[in-house]
């Protein structure tokens, strides 16, 4: 009975270095999201993937972020270059369709950045 | 600008008291709004939701309240038991396909035994 992962728990790396972080969904859920909570603040939605459709990347907040989603499965989260501001929890999330607001989103446990 | 507040940081309550969590919005296009709460190390997850079509919904020992005139929504659990003790999310979305929820920032319960 699996729930969303999220490799690795925790990531320090120094400004500047490339990072990768890892979303494995729910097996069957066609929607996957990746939000970031810095101190203090709200989740901030980043990226949605829904099946073969597009990406929504409008919350990725700068062209260092990127991600994908190969076949439909596994995410990853790819910050370049970071910097200390990229600090946060990066949580991943996923549901069985996402085109509703009524779709329960299924978290992860989340990966803490640090960036030094 | 935060479209969703939740202003109080922290709150403690008594075991067995009610506890009250407040969220403010101030987009008037949301009309679907949830509740997560969220343990240390782990991910949110999902308690209590409502539409703006209900001003009150009900599961058990929580309540979801909604004045849509003043924009506010609150959650009342009651009786409060330390196992409540996390941090509670309110989030709001528009519907007509929209999966973007807007987050507050979290208010800390604690509730004492």
């Amino acid at each position: 009975g699996a729930g969303v992962s999220q490799s690795p728990s925790n990531k320090v790396t120094e400004k500047g270095k490339d990072v990768e972080l890892r979303c494995d969904p729910i097996s069957g859920h066609t929607a996957l999201y990746w939000y970031r909570q810095s101190l203090g603040q709200g989740l901030e939605f980043l990226i949605y993937f829904q099946g073969n459709s597009a990406p929504d990347k409008s919350g990725l907040p700068s062209d260092r972020f990127s991600a994908e989603r190969t076949g439909g499965s596994v995410s990853t989260l790819t910050i370049q270059r970071t910097q200390q501001e990229d600090s946060a929890v990066y949580l991943c999330a996923s549901s069985l369709v996402g085109t509703s607001a009524y779709n329960e989103q299924f978290f992860g446990p989340g990966t803490r950045l640090t960036v030094l | 600008d935060q479209q969703v507040k939740q202003n109080s940081p922290s709150l403690s309550v008594q075991e067995g008291r009610i506890s009250i969590l407040n969220c403010d919005y101030t987009n008037s296009m949301f009309d679907y709004f949830l509740w997560y709460k969220k343990y240390p190390a782990e991910g949110p997850t999902f308690l209590i939701s409502i539409s703006s079509i209900k001003d009150k919904n009900e599961d058990g020992r929580f309540t979801v309240f909604l004045n849509k005139s003043a924009k506010h929504l609150s959650l009342h659990i009651v009786p409060s038991q330390p196992g409540d003790s996390a941090v509670y999310f309110c989030a709001a979305s528009a519907t007509a396909g929209t999966y973007k929820y807007i987050f507050g920032t979290g208010t800390r319960l604690k509730v004492l035994a």
